[in-house]
């Protein structure tokens, strides 16, 4: 079955700065990559996602990036803000088959 | 987006009793829906797939008659803790996707279950 390793599992950055997270993947059929930002007792929210045929992906301060070969992404949040500070997950999936393998998740602290 | 809404939000039982926790998707239908449990600090792991009108799909490690699962609808899905024990204790999450219209997944917003 599929393996997702997340690192690093706590990130503290300075408010204003870039955050990354990276993750890699073991099974060459998963095809779909999310990420999912959950606050503490809640449910996760996706936050953005990508498909194998793009590479990359943008959405305002938000990117993924996507290497199929090496399998694996990452997540970069640029002008971090405190609202930032949440535990993101990365997931991975066959296109078609919503079974999501999670990754241990990332504590960000943003500090101001 | 989709909305999947989960019941209740928290419980809180006694041990050798079950308990029962809905995943309802309101405004799509879900022929399949996966059920997550979540330990404090740590990831979603999988514990089955739950398909509509036939057996669940368990993991690996995941006790089938302890955590009973029906999905007898295309909205809704039912997850039973039978006989819970302390270490049961944990956040339920389900998610479900509107296959019709996109990929994405939408989650309930769990159940946080505590067995004294």
């Amino acid at each position: 079955g599929e393996n997702v390793e997340q690192h690093p599992s706590t990130l503290s950055v300075q408010e204003g700065d870039s955050a990354v997270i990276k993750c890699t993947y073991s099974d060459s059929a998963s095809n779909y990559f999310p990420w999912y930002k959950q606050e503490l007792g809640k449910r996760p929210q996706l936050i953005i996602d990508i498909r194998s045929n793009v590479g990359e992906k943008k959405d305002q301060r938000i990117a993924v990036t996507l290497n199929k070969t090496a399998k694996h992404f990452s997540l970069h949040i640029t002008e971090t803000q405190p609202e930032d500070s949440a535990v993101y997950f990365c997931a991975a999936s066959p296109f078609g088959n919503e079974k999501l393998t999670f990754g241990t998740g990332t504590r960000l602290t943003i500090i101001p | 987006g989709a909305v999947v809404s989960q019941h209740p939000s928290w419980v809180i039982c006694k041990s050798g009793t079950s308990v029962k926790i809905e995943c309802r998707s309101l405004d799509f239908q879900a022929t399949t829906m996966f059920w997550y449990r979540q330990f404090p600090k740590q990831s979603l792991m999988l514990m089955a797939t739950s398909n509509e009108g036939s057996k669940a799909t368990y993991e690996q490690g995941v006790e089938k008659d302890k955590f009973l699962i029906n999905h007898a609808s295309l909205t809704l899905s039912t997850l039973t803790v039978t006989s819970a024990h302390p270490e049961d204790s944990s956040f339920y999450i389900c998610s479900a996707s509107d296959r019709g219209r996109r990929v994405e997944a939408f989650f309930g917003q769990g159940t946080r279950l505590t067995v004294v």
